[in-house]
């Protein structure tokens, strides 16, 4: 079956270390996204990728990178920049535009800073 | 650059009972995506129902409709007969079909629905 796999589900950081969510795609999909979601809040986005070894900021890019050297992968690094990394991080996908340009999200991966 | 609002924070519906979660936006597009996806506890993003700018008829899928007014800038969603696993976060969220925004999904900031047995 098509879809998106995050991994880990859960993960824990000690402070002042990197750490890397992994995101898998295999819907053939164009360009993925990285959101983070707070507790009570919607999601907010991170970085996406349109297209292999391009990617573009999001609204709260401080503190993370991305890469897109495989059109099925999007792996996003929380670096100890980030000051308050504990939330919720959902990967996505979607299709070029028309109907049915929905996106397409993995279970997520919940981040904790211990 | 594109904008979606949720104003109601949390929703409570008793069983059964249809219920209407609001949603608006902001966008400069020409044509544009509207999207409903439901967050159970679990965390998991559930596609619900899809709108297009130009689609002359509102958008109906099972128990969900959207109630589209485009000269409003709404796109509220209808659930009609609520159940008790519809309780979860809704979110709307937005799209463009060309252009720079065509890859930008904005989200709202949900509201949290709570159906009462």
């Amino acid at each position: 079956d098509g879809g998106i796999t995050q991994s880990p589900k859960y993960l824990f950081r000690k402070e002042g270390q990197n750490v890397t969510l992994s995101c898998e795609q295999n819907l053939n999909h164009d360009a993925m996204y990285w959101y983070r979601q707070d507790p009570g809040q919607g999601l907010r986005l991170i970085y996406y990728s349109q297209i292999v070894n391009d990617f573009q900021k999001g609204d709260i890019a401080e503190g993370y990178s991305v890469s897109r050297e495989k059109k099925e992968s999007f792996p996003l690094t929380v670096t100890s920049a980030q000051k308050n990394p504990t939330a919720f991080y959902l990967c996505a996908s979607t299709r070029r535009g028309g109907r049915g340009t929905e996106a397409f999200f993995g279970q997520g991966t919940r981040l904790t800073v211990v | 650059a594109q904008k979606i609002t949720q104003t109601q924070p949390g929703m409570f519906v008793q069983e059964k009972e249809a219920v209407t979660l609001d949603c608006t936006y902001d966008t400069s597009d020409p044509s544009y995506g509207l999207f409903w996806y439901k967050q159970p506890s679990s965390g998991e993003m559930i596609f619900l129902i899809y709108q297009g700018s130009y689609d002359q008829q509102n958008a109906t899928e099972g128990r969900y409709s959207l109630n589209f007014q485009k000269a409003r800038k709404s796109a509220n969603l209808v659930i009609s007969a609520s159940q008790l696993g519809d309780s979860a976060m809704y979110f709307c969220a937005m799209r463009g079909l060309s252009g720079a925004g065509s890859y930008q999904l904005t989200f709202g900031k949900g509201t949290k629905l709570s159906v009462i047995p």
